[in-house]
C-alpha cells in the first residue's frame, strides 16, 4: 500500500536537546510538507520542499530545520531553539512537479508524531 | 494573520440531522478550497474540494456550497452519522506553477454526532 509513514508516533524531548522526526513516502510524490498542529489553531506550515535538494520556509520555520536528500524522505529536526515544541507534527506530500501544471494536487498526510517535553 | 476563518469551533448534531460548518476567506487570489476530515490520532484526509467556478459540489452526503462574492464557503453533511464524528478543517490555496499548493487552514470544527 502506498502512503506516508511518520515515526516515531510519540517522542519526548529533554531541555536543550535536538530531536528528529522521520517522514517517508512511497507515493513517488515530488512535493513534501511539514505542519504543526496545536489545539484551536489548525495546521501551520513549517517547511516545504518541491523537489529533492530544495526546500523553503513556511510560516513558522524558526527553531526547525529540514533536509531533502532523497525524494522519498523529508526529516524534520526540532532544535533547542524552538522554545515551545510540544505539538502534533504532520507530514504531507503531493505530486507537485510530477503532476499537471496549473492544477491542484491533493496533499496526503501521515498519521503524525506527538512531541512532548520531559 | 488568520486568512481563513472557520466556525463553529465545536458542533453537536443529532443522528440523521444536517451538519453545517462555515468558512470565510480574505485573499481573493485563493482559487482552490478543500475540506479535510481528521479522526483522533490520525492525519487529515481530503474529503471534498471545490474551485470557485462552481457554486456547489456534492459527493454522497457531503456538499460544499461556495459564495464567491461573499468570500465564504461551507460544508454540509446530510443525514449525519456517528461515524462522521471527527474534526473538520477547511483550507484554501492558490494554484502554483508546479501543481502543488500551499494550503492555508482554518482552525477546525470538532463535530460530534449523538444518537
Amino acid at each position: 500500500d502506498g502512503g506516508i509513514t511518520q515515526s516515531p508516533k510519540y517522542l519526548f524531548r529533554k531541555e536543550g536537546q535536538n530531536v528528529t522526526l522521520s517522514c517517508e513516502q512511497n507515493l513517488n510524490h515530488d512535493a513534501m510538507y511539514w505542519y504543526r498542529q496545536d489545539p484551536g489553531q489548525g495546521l501551520r506550515l513549517i517547511y516545504y520542499s518541491q523537489i529533492v535538494n530544495d526546500f523553503q520556509k513556511g510560516d513558522i520555520a524558526e527553531g526547525y530545520s529540514v533536509s531533502r536528500e532523497k525524494k522519498e524522505s523529508f526529516p524534520l529536526t526540532v532544535t533547542s531553539a524552538q522554545k515551545n515544541p510540544t505539538a502534533f507534527y504532520l507530514c504531507a506530500s503531493s505530486r507537485g512537479l510530477g503532476g499537471q501544471a496549473y492544477s491542484n494536487q491533493p496533499q496526503h498526510f501521515g498519521d503524525g508524531t506527538r512531541l512532548s517535553i520531559l | 494573520q488568520q486568512q481563513v476563518k472557520q466556525s463553529p469551533q465545536s458542533l453537536i448534531v443529532q443522528k440523521g440531522g444536517i451538519s453545517i460548518i462555515n468558512c470565510a476567506y480574505e485573499n481573493t487570489a485563493f482559487d482552490y478550497f478543500p475540506w479535510y476530515q481528521q479522526f483522533p490520532g490520525k492525519g487529515p484526509a481530503l474529503l471534498i474540494a471545490i474551485r470557485p467556478d462552481v457554486s456547489e459540489k456534492k459527493e454522497g452526503r457531503f456538499t460544499i456550497s461556495f459564495n464567491k462574492s461573499a468570500k465564504q464557503f461551507s460544508l454540509h453533511i446530510m443525514d449525519s452519522q456517528p461515524g462522521d464524528s471527527a474534526t473538520y478543517f477547511c483550507a484554501a490555496s492558490t494554484i502554483s506553477n508546479f501543481g502543488n499548493e500551499k494550503l492555508t487552514f482554518g482552525t477546525g470544527t470538532r463535530l460530534t454526532i449523538i444518537p
